[in-house]
């Protein structure tokens, strides 16, 4: 699976848009690209994937750069709740099995 | 729906002594993964079950650790004998079929090897 790099930490006002960048530069042509978090002291849960296209859900945005080399994870307007670590990870669809590969992430601090 | 649950949340036992953790995933789901994040490292995949068939075990440190998912239900991690390196945080996580994107992440259990 291709390598992703992110901000190792970031800030965020309450109530504000959270931008989170993720560098992907080596992505192949069959890999999603997938966002997940990890709040203090809970399993990581599943935010957003997308492929190609802009992807939005009531959670978040996925914004994907046409060659597909980095995205955006959007959360439209931050409340303290959203502070977690945010993995950005890149994975074959089918083809080379399901494993997640987390890295570092993006520490998110949402405040007041 | 209930979700992933996991068991015990805490464990803490003496080096050279054996634990089993163990993994409900949600009702119907084919596939449940183990993973884990020992102290200051990233979380790391161990394997990966498809019903009560290992389909992926290359995350597997070493083979003090035995995963088992008898009758595709839950499963069991056990580690025997445990080392102090071991203590982590080790995540179970399940999906529904191969076709999933999204895999579903239990509360974890804490391990504290002393």
């Amino acid at each position: 699976d291709a390598k992703t790099t992110q901000p190792p930490s970031m800030d965020c006002a309450e109530g504000r848009a959270a931008n989170l960048p993720c560098n992907h530069s080596t992505i192949s042509g069959n890999e999603y690209v997938y966002w997940y978090r990890q709040i203090h002291s809970q399993g990581p849960q599943y935010i957003i994937h997308g492929l190609k296209n802009n992807e939005t859900n009531e959670m978040a945005s996925l914004i994907i750069t046409e060659d597909r080399k980095s995205s955006t994870l959007i959360l439209p307007h931050a409340t303290l709740r959203d502070t977690a670590v945010y993995y950005c990870i890149v994975r074959a669809y089918l083809t080379a099995g399901n494993k997640l590969t987390f890295g570092g992430g993006t520490r998110v601090l949402v405040k007041p | 729906e209930a979700g992933v649950t996991q068991f015990p949340s805490h464990s803490v036992i003496e080096k050279g002594q054996t634990v089993t953790l163990r993994c409900d995933p949600i009702s119907g789901h084919d596939n449940l993964y183990w993973y884990r994040r020992v102290m200051g490292k990233e979380i790391k995949f161990l394997l990966h079950f498809v019903k009560e068939s290992k389909q992926d075990e290359s995350g597997m440190p070493n083979n003090r650790f035995l995963a088992e998912r008898t009758g595709g239900t839950y499963s069991t991690l056990k580690v025997q004998p445990a080392e102090l390196e071991d203590s982590g945080v080790y995540f179970c996580a399940s999906s529904r079929d191969r076709l999933s994107h999204e895999q579903f992440f239990g509360p974890g259990t804490r391990l504290t090897v002393l």
